[in-house]
Formats: C-alpha cells, structure tokens, sequence
C-alpha cells in the first residue's frame, strides 16, 4: 500500500491565485482529513470527512473548499489564495468511528503564497 | 475545546540519555496519539495509545486517560530522535478530529 499520497510537494502561488491540492489513499478508510501547520505550531483541522459525499468544517475552515466524490480522494481547494495561507498542508486518514486506530499522514504540501 | 499541553517546550540531551515527555489534556478522549516531525518534516505515527501502555524498541508510551495525561519514554537517545513530538488527542464523541499539542522540541547532541 502507498497510504496516503500528496501532490504536489511543493507550491508557489501568488496572491489571488487558485489551486487544488490533492490527497488520496489506498486503505479504504471512510475518514479523511486535511491539516495546515505554521511554523512552530502544532497541526490545525481545516476540513474533514466521514465518508463518499459528507464533508464539515474544522476549525479554521476559512478560504478553503473540500468535497468528496470517492473514498480514495480528498482534494482541498484554495479559490483566490492569500499570503496568510503560506503554510505546509497535511492530509490524512483513519477508519471510521471510536476506537478504530490512529489517524495516518501523508508526507505535506509546502505551500508559499506571494 | 480540549486543551493539549505538552511538557517540556524544548530539550537538549546528549546521545545515550534517557528521557520522557510529557501530554496534559483537559477532556475525555477516545483516542491519543504520539507523533514524530522529523527535520524533514515528515509526521511518523510512533503510537496510538488512547489507554495504557505500549512499547516499540527505545520509545515506549503510557496513558492514564482517567488522570488525563500521556508519557512518551525515550531511551539511550540516538541523534536520529532529534525533532519535534506531538501529541494529539481526540475527544470522546467527536470522532476523527484531532487537536495537536504544541510540541517538544527534541535536541539530541552526539
């Protein structure tokens, strides 16, 4: 299995701009998510998933759209990008429910917006 | 919301030494885990330990949710430790949402 694969790795963008940063896995596990992390912090949820065609916000969920039309993949949308979402960006995965074992990360998407 | 406070921010240590960090969490949680950032900054899962203990080569981790807290162990420390150690908690009931403590910065000097 490749887990839980991100590309691009890296991205400039400049401001206004728009880009979909794509996350799939192999695992067929009903539970996606997307994270930012900003230097010297820890990982924030942006968006997140329980299954085919059921997303919700997480907790900053501003400037990005999600949407979920398959098991395998989770892409996060950024509709007119801004510098404060210069950031490295982290997908990741679990089986559904309590319990189920822990959540599994891709490797990042290191994303700069000039 | 939970709150996630790890202990210490940063640490220094010389190869060979043995140390523990350190997870406070203010909520029932379902599930807890200990990440690794290594200076790449690739996130590796070292363990999913929402209650009691689990040990993996050098590191082991143990988790008293009635009290709320998690230890990660780290023993005879190796340079290839160094980077940062997150916990992430997630709460009773909310399924799938993790919230990160701020990291300890791990240092190991050869």
């Amino acid at each position: 299995n490749a887990g839980v694969t991100q590309t691009p790795k890296f991205q400039v963008l400049k401001t206004g701009q728009s880009m979909t940063l794509q996350c799939a896995q192999d695992m067929n596990h009903e539970y996606m998510s997307w994270y930012r992390q900003d230097p010297g912090m820890g990982l924030r949820l942006i968006h997140y998933s329980v299954g085919a065609g059921i997303t919700d916000q997480g907790e900053v969920p501003n400037g990005y759209n999600v949407s979920r039309s398959t098991t395998e993949d989770f892409p996060l949308r950024l509709l007119s990008a801004a510098p404060s979402q210069t950031s490295v960006y982290f997908c990741a995965s679990r089986e559904f429910g309590t319990n189920r074992g822990g959540q599994f990360f891709g490797p990042g998407t290191r994303l700069t917006v000039l | 919301g939970i709150q996630v406070e790890q202990s210490p921010p940063d640490l220094i240590l010389q190869e060979g030494a043995n140390s523990t960090l350190r997870c406070n969490f203010s909520d029932s949680v379902n599930n807890l885990q200990w990440f690794h950032q290594n200076p790449w900054g690739q996130l590796i899962n070292l363990f999913y330990i929402p209650s009691g203990t689990k040990q993996n080569g050098r590191l082991s981790a143990t988790t008293v949710a009635t009290e709320r807290y998690s230890l990660l162990y780290i023993s005879s420390s190796q340079t290839t430790d160094s980077g940062v150690y997150f916990c992430a908690v997630e709460r009773s009931g909310n399924t799938g949402k993790l919230i990160f403590g701020q990291g300890t910065t791990l240092q190991v000097k050869p």
